[in-house]
């Protein structure tokens, strides 16, 4: 069963800490996208990655970084959390150019709560 | 720029009835997919459906059924006979030519609760 694991389902995190939040996928896709979702805003995307290394800003990078070492892994980082970052945190990957064929899979969420 | 627009944010029903979520979308692409998502409340999004632009049959997978026209932009979503089960928040989304359809964008999402 393909998966994708994100480390944390909830997190705590206090204003001004140095935050990862984690995502594997088992799929060998190329992929790999984070987004965020918010109660009347839905999902948008903070960063995406096509490969290795690589990494281009979606629509609301601000405040966060990415990191991509391997295939597998996917970490999204916020440098300094502050409380407007309190939010569903979702990481999904997809198979390079078959995005329309399969959609994205999906991780469970992290749910962060900045204080 | 590609927008997807959801007008029905919560939306409440009684166990058995039909429902139908509405989805219009704004894409200057000529070819397209579109795609349904149900998010339960264990948060995991799960893939319903994809469909291409040039591709505008309706489709019928068990209670659910989706209409597609493109003269409306719309993308419209049928639970027929629903179930408590079928409670969650519903995602129409669209991915297109110009982001080399890579990136999809979502819209704001439907509640839906189904009261047994």
């Amino acid at each position: 069963d393909v998966k994708v694991t994100q480390s944390s389902r909830y997190l705590v995190k206090r204003t001004g800490e140095k935050v990862f939040l984690e995502c594997v996928q088992d799929m060998d896709h190329e992929n790999m996208f984070w987004y965020r979702q918010d109660p009347g805003l839905g999902l948008r995307l903070i960063y995406f990655s096509y490969d290795v290394k690589m990494k281009e800003k979606g629509d609301i990078p601000e405040g966060y970084s990415v990191s991509r070492e391997k295939k597998e892994r996917f970490s999204l980082i916020l440098e300094s959390a502050s409380t407007n970052q309190t939010s569903m945190y979702l990481c999904a990957s997809s198979p390079l150019g078959q995005i329309s064929n399969y959609g994205y899979t999906f991780g469970s969420g992290t749910r962060l709560t900045v204080v | 720029a590609q927008k997807v627009t959801q007008a029905q944010t919560e939306i409440s029903v009684v166990e058995k009835e039909d429902v139908t979520l509405d989805c219009v979308y704004e894409t200057r692409d000529t070819t397209y997919y579109l795609f349904w998502y149900k998010q339960p409340p264990s948060g995991e999004l799960v893939f319903l459906i994809r469909r291409n632009s040039f591709d505008e049959q309706n489709e019928i997978s068990g209670r659910y059924s989706w209409n597609f026209q493109k003269s409306t932009s719309s993308f419209n979503f049928t639970i027929t006979a629903s179930q408590v089960v079928d409670s969650a928040v519903y995602f129409c989304a669209l991915s297109g030519s110009s982001g080399g359809y890579q990136k999809v964008t979502f819209g704001i999402g439907t509640k839906l609760q189904v009261i047994p």
